[in-house]
């Protein structure tokens, strides 16, 4: 079955800084692979996604990669703000089954 | 337009005890999923249904049964909890494997604490 490994476990940023997470997935079938927000006490939400025919996506501050020889995967928020603090997953999907990482728990200081 | 809704919101059980996390969706949504979520350890897939009258084991399948009562209803069932599935569960739904969407909407979560 999949395997998604996430890093780091906790970053922490200066307002206005570039934060990146990664992602490694051990499926080589996976075809699809969203990122999630969750902010404190509240349920995840999809923010970005990005499909295997595709190598990068752009949705204003935030994009993905895509490294399919390498099996890894990345989010990239630039211009961090205080409301960017929050846990992020990133996550693999193969045979329909979503599966995520472990989460990054990104706090950015005004 | 309710989306994913799970009861009950919270729950405090007793080692041994059972009992049953529910959940429905009003998106016409094929997929349904429960996940728990552990302080790092992200969000683990217990079961899965992919569609209506069938689920499949997900990564923590241990301790759980579950029931894909009708398209809209997905329900958890914890038999005799144990310490070890204190937790938040959370029940999920998308359009379908073959939609092409793949989109998760998320309950608003179920916190069980076991004594």
């Amino acid at each position: 079955g999949e395997n998604v490994e996430q890093h780091p476990s906790t970053l922490s940023v200066q307002e206005g800084d570039s934060a990146v997470i990664k992602c490694t997935y051990s499926d080589s079938a996976s075809n699809y692979f969203p990122w999630y927000k969750q902010e404190l006490g509240k349920r995840p939400q999809l923010i970005i996604d990005i499909r295997s025919n595709v190598g990068e996506k752009k949705d204003q501050r935030i994009a993905v990669t895509l490294n399919k020889t390498a099996k890894h995967f990345s989010l990239h928020i630039t211009e961090t703000q205080p409301e960017d603090s929050a846990v992020y997953f990133c996550a693999a999907i193969n045979t329909g089954k979503l599966i995520f990482g472990q989460g990054t728990t990104l706090q950015v200081k005004p | 337009n309710a989306g994913v809704t799970q009861t009950p919101k919270f729950q405090v059980l007793k080692t041994g005890q059972s009992m049953t996390l529910q959940c429905a969706q009003d998106m016409n949504h094929n997929s349904m999923y429960w996940y728990r979520q552990d302080p790092g350890m992200g969000l683990r897939l217990i079961y899965y249904s992919a569609s209506e009258g069938t689920t499949d084991k997900g990564e923590v399948p241990n301790g759980y049964n579950v029931s894909r009562l009708n398209k809209r209803e997905f329900s958890l069932r914890l038999e005799s909890a144990a310490p070890s599935q204190t937790s938040v569960y959370f029940c999920a739904s998308e359009r379908g494997p073959r939609s092409g969407a793949n989109v998760l909407t998320f309950g608003a979560g179920s916190r069980l604490t076991v004594l």
